[in-house]
């Protein structure tokens, strides 16, 4: 089992509609988690940052994690075409030498 | 957020030779940065876990004697790629950790080819 599972899609959306981006992790003690956008031929930028159980809003995105459920969750809403791009879904241990264990990304494609 | 630098953003190299990449955190110290190296269409792949006066940690397959990292200075950090092969051939990451909120910056990267 891959320690962070990410659909990799490609997701399809409309202009305007909302883009809801999975990740699920293994490692029960992971502690930070992170959603980075990148565009092709980039490096990863980040987006958004979630600790603690709940959601977690920030213009047009809303991070989600549950814990127990080991499920973290990102929403774009009203998604643009700039907002084509893959996103990554990352998971920090803090016990662990701080390194981040990323999945695979899903390639979000919003249609004009 | 955090400013991370990389130079050169580009290199084409024979084979054979060596690559020296050089990673900055511009407005910030940083005690740990990360190297990471992506192929196309594949996520990015942990090299390295680079610590600022000692010996880096390598992910388990990644040549030390080949990925040569120093990490000399708080915002400073280097990889060098020596005797480089075409299968080098990649894109080269960085990144810095934000220690007081955990969170992780790129570089922009570096693309090598080998030829």
């Amino acid at each position: 089992q891959k320690e962070v599972e990410q659909n990799s899609g490609p997701l399809s959306v409309p202009e305007g509609a909302i883009a809801s981006l999975n990740c699920t992790y293994s490692d029960r003690v992971s502690q930070s988690f992170f959603w980075y956008r990148q565009y092709s031929g980039k490096s990863p930028e980040l987006i958004m940052s979630i600790y603690s159980n709940g959601d977690k809003e920030d213009g047009r995105f809303t991070a989600q994690l549950n814990k127990a459920s080991q499920y973290v969750s990102l929403l774009i809403r009203d998604s643009q075409p700039s907002d084509s791009a893959t996103y990554l879904c990352a998971v920090k241990n803090l016990n662990n030498n701080n390194d981040m264990r990323f999945g695979a990304g899903t390639r979000l494609t919003v249609k004009p | 957020g955090a400013v991370v630098s990389q130079h050169p953003s580009w290199v084409i190299c024979k084979s054979g030779t060596s690559v020296k990449i050089e990673c900055r955190s511009l407005d910030f110290q940083a005690t740990t940065m990360f190297w990471y190296r992506q192929f196309p269409k594949q996520s990015l792949m942990l090299m390295a876990t680079s610590n600022e006066g000692s010996k880096a940690t390598y992910e388990q397959g990644v040549e030390k004697d080949k990925f040569l990292i120093n990490h000399a200075s708080l915002t400073l950090s280097t990889l060098t790629v020596t005797s480089a092969h075409p299968e080098d051939s990649s894109f080269y990451i960085c990144s810095a950790d934000l220690t007081r909120s955990y969170e992780q910056y790129f570089g922009p990267g570096t693309r090598l080819t080998v030829t």
